[in-house]
């Protein structure tokens, strides 16, 4: 089973902010919180990694409160090609083969 | 492009046969990881290698196996495969052992069809 938990869709329009929240309520102390964004019939791709506070690259940022319970990957003014599929992972080594699988994601829409 | 090459992209097999899927992983990255995808169970993860030496196993059902070799590359075998095995099947590497901590990078899938 996955250690976290995404809505299953979301859909926003093009240029505006989007938000996507994971819940991982069992996160251990050296675990940390990676976002993938996968297109039909490719493999995932990187957007963003994060241990605590606030992490931000040229695509996303990543927003983990302190208790670290959950994370919100933050998508600024969105494309109709952002429409995809994101997933939230929860790993440390992978002792506890949990935290490396997938689940399900977040299958966003985005409309013009 | 990530990389990270795998082979064959499709592949087309009839019940109870066995097949195996290879992936070479990016340049200097010594852990590979394969996943199952199918449509109704988003993306499994089965097993991780590092360096040659199995890591973590993941809901990898006992039909299956893998190996990583001393050039790195991986194999994932197949056998006896079932309809229900019919998935797409995505090799990653990372270079470190630390699967939570090192970015994946994903191939191009192998799509496996059993008819």
């Amino acid at each position: 089973l996955a250690k976290t938990t995404q809505p299953i869709s979301m859909d926003s329009y093009e240029g505006q902010e989007v938000n996507i929240t994971c819940s991982h309520n069992n996160i251990a102390t050296n675990d940390y919180i990676t976002w993938y964004q996968q297109f039909p019939s490719q493999g995932p791709r990187f957007i963003i990694q994060g241990y605590k506070t606030k992490v931000t690259n040229e695509v996303a940022s990543l927003f983990i409160p302190a208790d670290r319970k959950s994370s919100t990957l933050s998508l600024p003014r969105v494309s109709l090609s952002d429409t995809a599929v994101y997933y939230c992972l929860v790993a440390y080594s992978g002792g506890g083969a949990d935290g490396l699988t997938f689940g399900k994601g977040t299958h966003l829409i985005i409309q013009p | 492009d990530s990389g990270v090459t795998q082979t064959p992209k499709h592949l087309i097999t009839a019940t109870g046969q066995r097949v195996t899927l290879r992936c070479s992983p990016r340049s200097g990255d010594l852990s590979v990881y394969w996943y199952q995808q199918s449509l109704d169970q988003g993306l499994q993860f089965l097993i991780h290698y590092y360096n040659g030496e199995e890591r973590a196993k993941g809901n990898i059902l006992e039909r299956f196996s893998a190996q990583q070799f001393p050039d790195l590359h991986s194999e994932l075998n197949l056998s006896s495969l079932e309809l229900g095995d019919s998935a797409l099947y995505f090799c990653a590497s990372s270079p470190g052992l630390l699967a939570g901590k090192y970015e994946q990078y994903f191939g191009p899938g192998t799509r496996l069809t059993v008819t």
